[in-house]
């Protein structure tokens, strides 16, 4: 069954220090998502993209995050300078196009600030 | 921004015991969905639901979408000791694609 690749599956970086993560979604999927999940929490969602556009961003801290999908496929996460309370697990999932189609996540990305 | 409760937080049973777990909003959702967690891994689909009173079931879990499509329910049949985890409800409002989560039902089976 195909699957929703993230890496690194670890990080660990000083505050201020910059980092990324990389998310290759199930191919054919047109609907990319970042979510971040604080630990004892249910994840919410930081940025969402139909093909290379952002379609909902609302929730990401956009002056240390930024998100980009060039090409429409593979999707890179980017904090900096990293904070303490950036410490979580950051979920990539994706899904076909439309409102019907359930999302399938990756492994995530285990985020621990220093 | 929607809020989606999930009860209860956590339960503690012997194996082969039903369980039955539940999530309410005080907005209607039109898609409901289900997920279990693992330790270290990412959420992993278990139940779509489309349409208000559908009931569907995958194996021995059973969820079903409120007619009020406010609220949705889990169930559990017989468990066994790797139904261990953690269990999310997530929700779609009409008109967004935008999938909202509870906090999660975390589910101890004893042997």
């Amino acid at each position: 069954e195909a699957e929703v690749a993230q890496s690194p599956r670890y990080k660990i970086t000083e505050k201020s220090q910059a980092v990324a993560f990389w998310c290759d979604p199930i191919s054919g999927h047109a609907t990319l998502y970042w979510y971040r999940q604080i630990l004892g929490q249910g994840p919410e969602l930081l940025v969402q993209f139909q093909d290379e556009s952002v379609v909902d961003d609302s929730q990401l801290p956009k002056d240390r995050f930024s998100a980009e999908r060039l090409k429409g496929v593979d999707s890179t996460l980017k904090i900096q300078p990293a904070e303490l309370g950036d410490s979580a697990m950051y979920l990539c999932a994706s899904s076909l196009e439309g409102r019907n189609s359930p999302l399938h996540f990756g492994n995530g990305t285990r985020l621990t600030v220093t | 921004g929607q809020q989606l409760n999930q009860s209860p937080q956590s339960m503690f049973i012997q194996e082969g015991e039903d369980v039955s777990m539940n999530c309410t909003s005080s907005s209607i959702f039109n898609t409901w969905l289900w997920y279990k967690q693992d330790p270290g891994e990412g959420p992993v689909l278990l139940i779509a639901l489309y349409k208000a009173g559908e009931l569907t079931s995958n194996g021995r879990l059973t969820a079903q979408f409120g007619i009020t499509r406010k609220d949705s329910f889990l169930n559990i049949s017989a468990s066994i000791p790797s139904d261990v985890g953690i269990y999310f409800c997530a929700g779609r409002q009409g008109g967004s694609e935008k999938l909202v989560f509870g906090k999660g039902t975390k589910l101890t089976v004893n042997p």
